[in-house]
């Protein structure tokens, strides 16, 4: 059972750029969520995908987007990037989109605006 | 507004020593608590899942309680090791939020051999 995979590791990309990160689903699992997390801080929800569709959203701009795949992988874009967009973006599947399931986190995407 | 603190921010213990990290949340509405553990520039690790029904939930040296009534969490160590070296967070799903985990800020534990 392969767990959640996130490429790349570390990107370095220059403010106004736009960014895509991607994340492959742990076996089984159709449902996944997106958190930022800046340094020395918990990890901030930015939204989850259920069935190819948005299934929440946190307080991220609209130029935080995403989409997910009939496979359930599922990419993170980034428009018009600001310095403080730079963080650990984590990807995260869960089973089911159902309450009693945990979350299974992926190794994450450092992301370096200059 | 769903608020997660986690103390201390810091911790360094002996090794060998029985620790106690905790985890306080403002809403009791929760549906479970999860506690991660993340080491240095890495992903999340979970480490165990409570549901609100639960009490307590247990996997090898560590031990989670969970007291819904009263917002709080704890997560007991034993025998701690330099391998447990790392932050340790705690995150809840709130019934009114959907999908999402509010996270704490973690508390960063070092193990000294």
């Amino acid at each position: 059972e392969t767990g959640v995979t996130q490429s790349p590791t570390h990107l370095i990309k220059t403010r106004g750029q736009q960014v895509t990160l991607r994340c492959s689903s742990q076996s089984g699992h159709n449902t996944v969520s997106w958190y930022q997390q800046a340094l020395g801080q918990g990890p901030q929800f930015i939204f989850q995908y259920y069935r190819e569709e948005e299934n929440g959203r946190g307080n991220f701009p609209p130029r935080f987007s995403g989409l997910q795949f009939p496979n359930y992988s599922s990419e993170l874009n980034v428009n018009a990037l600001e310095l403080d967009d730079s963080a650990l973006y984590l990807c995260a599947s869960s089973l089911r989109a159902g309450r009693y399931y945990g979350y299974t986190f992926g190794s994450g995407t450092r992301l370096t605006v200059v | 507004k769903q608020e997660v603190t986690q103390i201390p921010a810091a911790l360094s213990v002996p090794e060998g020593e029985n620790l106690v990290l905790n985890c306080s949340f403002t809403d009791s509405a929760i549906y479970n608590l999860q506690w991660f553990r993340q080491d240095p520039g890495k992903g999340l690790t979970s480490l165990l899942l409570i549901q609100s029904s639960q009490r307590e939930q247990t996997s090898g040296r560590l031990n989670a309680s969970l007291d819904k009534s009263s917002g709080r969490s704890t997560l007991y160590i034993a025998a701690s090791q330099p391998g447990d070296s790392a932050t340790y967070l705690c995150a809840v799903r709130k019934e009114t939020s959907g999908s999402r985990l509010t996270f704490g800020e973690g508390t960063q534990l070092t193990v000294n051999p």
